[in-house]
């Protein structure tokens, strides 16, 4: 069945530093792929989303690039804040589902 | 507009007794979710309801576990004869009509079974 594998955490970076949180999937279509964010306390926001391959989603200074050859779909930040940390998570959607699929989640940290 | 309200936000239960977890939906919202995160684990679907629907449930055990979407009032998702395998938290995320539109998540019951 579909999955998705997402970089373990926690992850610990000072302010300013480059953010990279790995994703890959495994999928039998064309899925279309998000990243959602879980701040403290709150539920999960839609932080990105692309739908087809080369597509590049962007939000709030994060990128991700869905690429169909690795089956990949990597987080970026080239700055983070404080305000960044909270946990990232990766999902699917396979194409004509409504469900969503999630990795397991990356806790990140951001030190002053 | 209030986002997707869950309650409550933490319940305990002991074992065998029965949990109801509650979720209204955004306004205008006719299409709910749930899914359930493991310690551990990623969230993993259980339910997508429409109004007085079941469409999916594929993700639901097959035991103990009911859900439900009326006419008026919140969903709710039912578990019977909880056990401590049941403790998790319980995400619930609503959209609007029309197939494929973006989900929105409520904050979450964390479910402790003692």
């Amino acid at each position: 069945g579909d999955s998705v594998t997402q970089m373990e955490g926690p992850v610990t970076l000072s302010e300013e530093a480059f953010l990279t949180i790995n994703c890959t999937y495994t999928a039998t279509g064309y899925p279309s792929l998000f990243w959602y964010v879980q701040y403290p306390g709150e539920g999960l926001q839609l932080l990105l989303k692309a739908t087809k391959a080369d597509d590049k989603g962007s939000n709030k200074g994060f990128e991700a690039t869905y690429r169909k050859e690795t089956t990949s779909f990597h987080l970026e930040k080239g700055s983070v804040q404080v305000s960044d940390s909270a946990v990232y998570f990766c999902a699917l959607r396979e194409t004509g589902s409504e469900k969503l699929v999630f990795g397991k989640g990356t806790k990140l940290t951001v030190n002053p | 507009n209030a986002g997707v309200m869950q309650n409550p936000r933490h319940l305990v239960r002991r074992r065998g007794q029965e949990a109801r977890l509650r979720c209204s939906p955004m306004k205008g919202h006719s299409h709910v979710y749930w899914y359930r995160q493991l310690p551990e684990e990623g969230l993993k679907f259980m339910v997508y309801l429409q109004k007085e629907n079941i469409i999916d449930e594929s993700g639901m055990p097959k035991e103990r576990f009911s859900a439900e979407f009326p006419k008026e009032g919140p969903s709710i998702l039912r578990i019977q004869q909880v056990v401590r395998g049941d403790s998790a938290a319980y995400f619930c995320a609503s959209s609007p009509p029309g197939q494929f539109t973006e989900a929105f998540f409520g904050q979450g019951t964390r479910l402790t079974v003692v």
